[in-house]
């Protein structure tokens, strides 16, 4: 596609539940990263995936987080038992290669946990 | 503290001036030095990428690298209101994956 899709656009959410985050990358993108950004704060990293493969989860707060790319492309971002400090922005971004010079972010989604 | 500093403003300036945004870091193996801009409730748009020190112009837009004091600039001449935004400056070290983003400076232009 022309950018980074990611949807939904907002997302609310008792706290407890499951929720899904969808990322669709660039075409031919192959590096795409997960941030997550708090109000009044710079994006954080949570994830960098190269290919289907996790190349680095560190930024993953806790074991409620998980996210995959199953076939290379697009990727999802899975939060169990919601919450209320979830509550961000969920930024999808990807590269053509490692991202040294720069990444093209999406929109994102706003997560509120109620 | 934090890896990277940011002053998260607000900065207001008048139409037409220069305006100047700059970011402190303590990490000496950074090496790429990117700007983002985000409108509200947008996504960061990459502004700029510098590796190592030295300056980039870019239309209005020049960045600077002063990897000896561990600062880096960005500037922008005549500015327009379509410049009022939140300007994030990030950085990442050689082979690393992951690039860290100051917290964002608000910056108002006013017509």
């Amino acid at each position: 596609g022309a950018g980074v899709s990611q949807t939904p656009s907002n997302k609310v959410t008792e706290k407890g539940k499951y929720v899904e985050l969808r990322c669709d990358p660039i075409s031919g993108h192959t590096a795409l990263y997960w941030y997550r950004q708090s109000l009044g704060q710079g994006p954080e990293f949570l994830i960098y995936f190269q290919g289907t493969g996790a190349a680095d989860d560190s930024g993953l707060p806790n074991d409620r987080f998980f996210a995959v790319r199953p076939e290379g492309s697009v990727s999802t971002l899975k939060i169990q038992r919601t919450e209320r400090g979830d509550s961000a922005v969920y930024l999808c971004a990807s590269s053509p290669a490692g991202g040294d010079y720069g990444y093209t972010f999406g929109s994102g989604t706003r997560l509120t946990v109620v | 503290q934090k890896e990277v500093e940011q002053d998260p403003g607000p900065l207001s300036v008048p139409e037409g001036a220069i305006v100047s945004l700059n970011c402190t870091y303590s990490n000496s193996a950074f090496q790429y030095f990117m700007w983002y801009r985000q409108y509200s409730r947008k996504g960061p748009e990459l502004l700029m990428y510098t590796y190592s020190s030295g300056n980039k112009e870019d239309g209005r837009f020049t960045a600077q690298v002063d990897k000896s004091s561990k600062y880096i600039s960005l500037f922008i001449r005549d500015s327009q209101p379509s410049d009022s935004a939140t300007y994030l400056c990030a950085m990442r070290n050689t082979g690393g994956f992951k690039t860290i983003f100051g917290a964002g400076t608000r910056l108002f232009v006013k017509a």
